[in-house]
């Protein structure tokens, strides 16, 4: 079975700085890895996904994630941070034939 | 332009009470969900249709049960509603095939039993 660990909850990060959202899974065969946020009273919202080929995957919001298939991770970044970036955040993995699987969450706030 | 839309997005009711979560998609997607958000915010999903056939049911009390009736509509029906079933239930939907493909959520519904 597969399962995502996000090993923080919660990170704080000053506007203007960059951020990363660290995400490491486990699964059989190859992985198709999903990042998702979460805004207050919101539904989850897709950022980006990994399926194959380059390993930094450019998403929504100039939000990136970078596969690292020898360490099992996917972190979430982003170059300078915005207070509107504050939300919660979702890494999901699943397998070639399998239901997404999330991990427990991270809450990122921006503080100005 | 709503790709995935539930309602109500809030309820209130009663224990013991039957409560039913609607939802639609207009993506052409042929497979749909049900996720269940507890209060630590955890997500896990409850069904899977593919094309109006339950595909995934995992530990859920018969209490709870989902109806298609067309590949456009997901409808979660409760039954004898309890305290524990306080949470948010997403519905969301994807084109059926490979594990790759982006699964869309909507904005979700958030039920309170009292």
């Amino acid at each position: 079975a597969q399962s995502v660990a996000q090993p923080e909850d919660q990170v704080n990060v000053a506007e203007g700085n960059p951020l990363t959202v660290k995400c490491t899974y486990s699964v059989s065969g190859n992985p198709y890895l999903f990042w998702y946020v979460q805004y207050p009273n919101r539904g989850l919202q897709f950022l980006l996904k990994y399926i194959t080929g380059d390993n930094l995957v450019k998403g929504s919001y100039g939000f990136e994630a970078e596969f690292n298939k020898s360490q099992t991770s996917f972190h979430l970044k982003k170059p300078s941070a915005l207070v509107s970036d504050s939300a919660l955040y979702f890494c999901a993995v699943r397998p070639a034939q399998g239901q997404l699987t999330f991990g427990s969450g991270t809450q990122l706030t921006v503080l100005p | 332009d709503t790709a995935v839309s539930q309602t109500p997005k809030y309820l209130v009711t009663q224990m013991g009470n039957d409560k039913s979560i609607k939802c639609e998609q207009n993506l052409g997607h042929d497979t749909m969900y049900w996720y269940k958000q507890d209060s630590k915010k955890f997500l896990k999903i409850m069904f899977s249709y593919n094309n109006k056939e339950l595909i995934i049911n995992e530990t859920v009390p018969n209490r709870f049960s989902p109806k298609s009736p067309d590949k456009a509509h997901l409808n979660l029906h409760i039954n004898s509603l309890e305290l524990g079933d306080s949470a948010v239930y997403f519905c969301a939907s994807s084109p059926s095939g490979g594990g790759g493909n982006t699964i869309y959520f909507g904005e979700g519904s958030w039920l309170t039993v009292v």
